[in-house]
């Protein structure tokens, strides 16, 4: 069964960077893209972006370019996103999220996603 | 990119159907096959509920169903059930590997 699972919550100051993991099993962690989306509290779905597992290669939502930076360790089968610059803005839930099938990659058909991980920045 | 534009919250009595529409544009719903919506409950994750437009996931009831007619495209519920409220989000394909959600719509079972 393919299971995607994130490390816990975080609390952040602003300025700071935060690095949220997502251990992928049940499937071969090199043959899906993973995707990252985050929810700020009360508000919709934002997509961030995505890495290719096999490559490294990515894609980042524009409004993050700056700033995200996302990567992967295919020993352990963990992808990771970093946030840097954090402000109020950045409170959120962060999803990972995996492709349904292999193809389309990118097209935004998310099953499984894991679980989410709760980042607050605060002072 | 703003996001897909979807009605903030739509209400049904039990056993009747409802339709949650989602209006993009040219470069991404208009464009793709790629449309899926998905079901969140409060503090859970996204549940894919439908993709390819209309294409339902393995356990998903054929109660859900999807469309599409240019830029819009739409999720139907039939038979509305207690379990059914919820928020729900339409995302697609906006071309250059990139992705877009709708805002969310909460559903009311009355």
């Amino acid at each position: 069964q393919v299971h995607l699972v994130q490390s816990g919550a975080e609390v952040k100051k602003p300025g700071a960077s935060v690095k949220v993991s997502c251990k992928a099993s049940g499937y071969t962690f090199t043959g899906y893209y993973m995707h990252w989306v985050r929810q700020a509290p009360g508000q919709g779905l934002e997509w961030m972006g995505w890495i290719n597992p096999n490559s490294g290669a990515t894609k980042y939502a524009q409004k993050f370019q700056d700033r995200v930076t996302m990567t992967r360790d295919t020993s352990i089968s963990t992808a990771y996103i970093e946030l840097s610059g954090l402000t109020s803005d950045d409170t959120a839930v962060y999803y990972c999220a995996r492709p349904a099938a292999v193809v389309p990659a990118a097209g935004g058909q998310f099953d499984p996603w894991g679980q989410g991980t709760p980042v607050t920045v605060s002072s | 990119q703003s996001a897909l534009t979807q009605p903030a919250s739509v209400s049904g009595s039990p056993g009747q159907s409802i339709t949650i529409s989602c209006t993009g544009t040219s470069s991404d719903v208009g464009s793709y096959t790629f449309v899926s919506w998905y079901q969140q409950y409060p503090g859970k994750a996204p549940k894919l509920m439908i993709y390819e437009g209309s294409k339902r996931p393995s356990g998903i009831s054929n109660r859900f169903s999807g469309s599409k007619s240019g830029n819009t495209a739409s999720l139907t519920i039939s038979g509305l059930q207690a379990e059914d409220e919820a928020d729900y989000y339409c995302c697609s394909y906006a071309g250059s590997s990139t992705v877009i959600f709708g805002g969310g719509t909460k559903l009311t079972v009355l």
